[in-house]
């Protein structure tokens, strides 16, 4: 079945240690997102990626990292630079930037921190 | 994109129409009204979207009003599992930008 798959489900992070939220696609979209979410909010922008190689910053990438070195997976690092990590991570993907706007999102990662 | 204005939560009983509201009086010629819903602890899903016609799919209906500046959507039996956060989102198609998701309307299916 194509989709759009998030791992692990539920993380945790140490003080000071970087963790990596992976995000696999088989739908052959061009374009990935990462968004976060806080309890009881919406979802806000962290970094999206319209092709391989190429990728913007969301309105909150401050401590966050991605890469796109394939069409297939947009890894999201958080790293100890974002002091406030705990949050439900979800990555999305589109067909492309002329495939109108439906998203299809994973199931999400819970990431907390010990 | 235009701003929307949706309620914060709103219940239905099982097996009745919900009917989900969404202002959205500065929305433009090029515009298009989107829907969402996340259902606890998932990832939104796509339901359906319309520019000035009414739009209907096999998860819900979309009633766009003559002058577009409010729409609603319709879930015509609800079920349990239709328990969630609606999103209405209005933006340009094709646009350049990712989607920018509120904080929807909280349904609550009740038996």
């Amino acid at each position: 079945d194509g989709g759009i798959t998030q791992s692990p489900k539920y993380l945790f992070r140490k003080e000071g240690q970087n963790v990596t939220l992976s995000c696999e696609q088989n739908l052959n979209h061009d374009a990935m997102y990462w968004y976060r979410q806080d309890p009881g909010q919406g979802l806000r922008l962290i970094y999206y990626s319209q092709i391989v190689n190429d990728f913007q910053k969301g309105d909150i990438a401050e401590g966050y990292s991605v890469s796109r070195e394939k069409k297939e997976s947009f890894p999201l690092t958080v790293t100890s630079a974002q002091k406030n990590p705990t949050a439900f991570y979800l990555c999305a993907s589109k067909e492309g930037l002329h495939s109108g706007e439906k998203l299809f999102f994973g199931s999400g990662t819970q990431l907390s921190v010990l | 994109d235009a701003k929307t204005t949706q309620p914060t939560s709103m219940d239905c009983a099982e097996g009745r129409a919900a009917n989900l509201p969404c202002n959205h009086s500065t929305i433009s010629g090029n515009e298009y009204v989107y829907w969402y819903r996340q259902i606890h602890s998932q990832g939104p899903q796509y339901i359906i979207h319309g520019l000035k016609n009414n739009e209907t799919n096999e998860m819900a209906s979309l009633i766009i009003t003559e002058d577009r500046k409010s729409s609603t959507l319709i879930l015509p039996h609800a079920t349990l599992r239709d328990t969630a956060v609606y999103y209405c989102i209005v933006r340009v198609i094709e646009g350049n930008t990712p989607l920018v998701f509120g904080k929807g309307t909280r349904l609550s299916v009740i038996a």
